[in-house]
């Protein structure tokens, strides 16, 4: 079956840098995109970034974008976020998420259990 | 940015009828937007309920009960979550989403359903 684990979250204090791992099973992983997702405490879901299976092709959301990067590793199964100059509002579970079509990208069909980042001092 | 909205809670009685909406701003053509909706329970991650176009571009996730289905009003720019007979089970949070032609992705704000 499909599993996604996510590693990496942890506390960090403003201005730091974190990097948070994703890996893959129980499917073909290089032949999808794959997005992060995030929650904040209490919070709804906010769209981070995405990666093409092929990381040709990436976006950003405008909350993140020029500090964080998302990078995959299709030899081992895993997509990354890069997470830099880290901000009191950053704080939030991570959640990793497959993307559905192989052909294109735009919808979720699979969620990873999620990894709580806290940025404080 | 677009921004979907979603009343955030709805209560239902057991065995009746809910029906959750996801509403676009006017002069967003709803149409040709492909619908999607999660469900989020507490302390567990979104799982992916079905994805709504049109009645002949329908997809239902893998071991979703078809009590849940998906429609369109176009008359209201919105999309429609129906849970049929509405089971304890259901109490949940319930978001949508769409994704934009600009290769980004926008969720509701969630409506948070409570089974009395």
């Amino acid at each position: 079956q499909v599993q996604l684990v996510e590693s990496g979250g942890g506390v960090v204090q403003p201005g730091g840098s974190l990097r948070l791992s994703c890996e893959g099973s129980g499917f073909t992983f290089s032949r999808y995109p794959f997005h992060w997702v995030r929650q904040a405490p209490g919070k709804g879901l906010e769209w981070v970034a995405v990666l093409s299976y092929d990381e040709v092709s990436q976006n950003y959301a405008g909350s993140v974008r020029g500090r964080f990067t998302i990078s995959r590793d299709n030899s081992r199964s895993t997509v990354y976020l890069q997470m830099n100059s880290l901000k009191a509002e950053d704080t939030a579970i991570y959640y990793c998420a497959k993307d559905m079509y192989i052909n294109g990208w735009g919808g979720i069909d699979f969620w990873g259990q999620g990894t709580l980042v806290t940025v404080s001092s | 940015q677009a921004v979907l909205t979603q009343p955030s809670s709805l209560s239902a009685s057991p065995g009746a009828s809910a029906s959750l909406t996801c509403t676009l701003p006017s002069g967003i053509n709803f149409v040709i937007y492909r619908i999607y909706w999660y469900q989020q329970k507490p302390g567990s991650p979104p799982h992916f309920l079905l994805r709504y176009t049109s009645d002949s571009d329908y997809l239902q996730g893998s071991g979703v009960p078809s009590r849940f289905s998906g429609s369109k009003d176009a008359s209201a720019n919105a999309a429609i979550l129906l849970i049929s007979g509405v089971q304890s089970e259901d109490e949940a949070d319930y978001f949508c989403m769409i994704w934009l032609s600009s290769a980004s992705m926008i969720f509701g704000g969630g409506t948070k359903l409570t089974v009395l």
